[in-house]
């Protein structure tokens, strides 16, 4: 079992609507919980981080956290053309010297199309 | 945020050769640095963990004598890809936290190939 999985998608949305990526991890002291985005050939790009359980809000970002489930979505509202890219999804442990050592998942590709 | 400059940005080299890749935290003392290798259409897979003046720790499966990691200073670590081969090509990412930071902040990432 991987610990990290996404869907590979790719996941193709018209412009305008709200992009849903999903994300399950299988390391229960998992702690910090991570969006990033990837532009090909480019470095991945830090969209949210989140901590604890709920919801949290960046602009047309959403994240969203379910320890119990294990769970990690990110939604995009108002999608853009430039916002196609893949989505990676990464998880770390909390403390110690390898805090910061990410776990990543797959990756979801996401096109928005005019 | 902080600043990781990674150098090259690419490196073409004959195979049997050996590569440098550096990671500079610019504007911060990077207690712990990351470097990550993704192959194509792949995510990135962490190589090795290295904390300022000690010995770098390898993932499995990852060749420590071959993969050279070096972080002698607060703000630089080093990889260096010895004897390259054609399938060492990929994309090299590095990245770096400070004794402060929650987060970690990564470089532009080095594409090597090996002809």
């Amino acid at each position: 079992q991987k610990e990290v999985e996404q869907n590979s998608g790719p996941l193709s949305v018209p412009e305008g609507a709200i992009a849903s990526l999903n994300c399950t991890y299988s390391d229960r002291v998992s702690q910090s919980f991570f969006w990033y985005r990837q532009y090909s050939g480019k470095s991945p790009e830090l969209i949210m981080s989140i901590y604890s359980n709920g919801d949290k809000e960046d602009g047309r970002f959403t994240a969203q956290l379910n320890k119990a489930s294990q769970y990690v979505s990110l939604l995009i509202r108002d999608s853009q053309p430039s916002d196609s890219a893949t989505y990676l999804c990464a998880v770390t442990l909390a403390g110690g010297t390898s805090y910061g050592k990410l776990t990543f998942g797959q990756g979801t590709i996401l096109t928005v199309h005019p | 945020g902080a600043v990781v400059s990674q150098h090259p940005s690419w490196v073409i080299c004959k195979s049997g050769t050996s590569v440098k890749i550096e990671c500079r935290s610019l504007d911060f003392q990077a207690t712990t640095m990351f470097w990550y290798r993704q192959f194509p259409k792949q995510s990135l897979m962490l190589m090795a963990t290295s904390n300022e003046g000690s010995k770098a720790t390898y993932e499995q499966g990852v060749e420590k004598d071959k993969f050279l990691i070096n972080h002698a200073s607060l703000t630089l670590s080093t990889l260096t890809v010895t004897s390259a081969h054609p399938e060492d090509s990929s994309f090299y990412i590095c990245s770096a936290r400070g004794v402060t930071h929650t987060l970690t902040f990564f470089g532009q990432g080095t594409r090597l190939t090996v002809v």
